[in-house]
């Protein structure tokens, strides 16, 4: 258990329809990255949010959007989801540390 | 051009072979070279670290930088079958809120 709790683990749905990913970061770990995952594109830098507020923002689509509660756990937010959205959502935290950060488990979202 | 190239493989080795796993990256920002490995069905976990050039090694697992060059390599010597994984190499460059850039990975298999 690397510390980083993401749930579901597993997400079917429908195109058209919205859906939330949630993660919960290492304890004392103030930023959370999530990351998309897919066979032809890899590890795709989606958004990180430090303490509350958003600090870097990647390859996200405005259909798409995040964010970090007081608790410090993060959810992403997927809508008007498409079949090209199908894919592992990863979370990972980080409390600074120089070299790279804990992933969680992830989320296999597939849409249909 | 990506950012950071990696051959996708597969790889596929008899136990015991030592396996050479390579990335090139562009950005001659990046000072920070990490190599994950991720299994199946699993988030990516760090296996190694560097910084700027050199060698690092640790037990099996050899990392190294030619930043000259923009090349990195990650040597296992002594293979097993639990090596079988996904690497990933990763790297960030400073100033740059620790978000990473992966590689697309590369899978491995060490046969018994």
């Amino acid at each position: 258990d690397s510390g980083v709790t993401q749930t579901p683990k597993h997400l079917i749905t429908a195109t058209g329809q919205r859906v939330t990913l949630r993660c919960s970061p290492r304890s004392g770990d103030l930023s959370v990255y999530w990351y998309q995952q897919s066979l032809d594109q890899g590890l795709q830098f989606l958004i990180q949010y430090y303490n509350g507020e958003e600090r870097a923002k990647g390859n996200i689509l405005e259909r798409f959007s995040a964010q970090q509660f007081p608790d410090l756990h993060s959810e992403l937010n997927l809508s008007s989801l498409e079949l090209g959205d199908s894919a592992l959502y990863f979370c990972a935290s980080s409390a600074g540390q120089i070299y790279g950060y804990t992933f969680g488990s992830g989320t296999r979202l597939t849409v249909v | 051009q990506k950012e950071v190239e990696q051959d996708p493989g597969p790889l596929s080795v008899p136990e015991g072979a030592i396996v050479s796993l390579n990335c090139t990256y562009s950005n001659s920002a990046f000072q920070y070279f990490m190599w994950y490995r991720q299994y199946s069905r699993k988030g990516p976990e760090l296996l190694m670290y560097t910084y700027s050039s050199g060698n690092k090694e640790d037990g099996r697992f050899t990392a190294q930088v030619d930043k000259s060059s923009k090349y990195i390599s990650l040597f296992i010597r002594d293979s097993q079958p639990s090596d079988s994984a996904t690497y990933l190499c990763a790297m960030r460059s400073e100033g740059s809120n620790y978000k990473l850039t992966f590689g697309k990975g590369t899978l491995l298999t060490v046969n018994p």
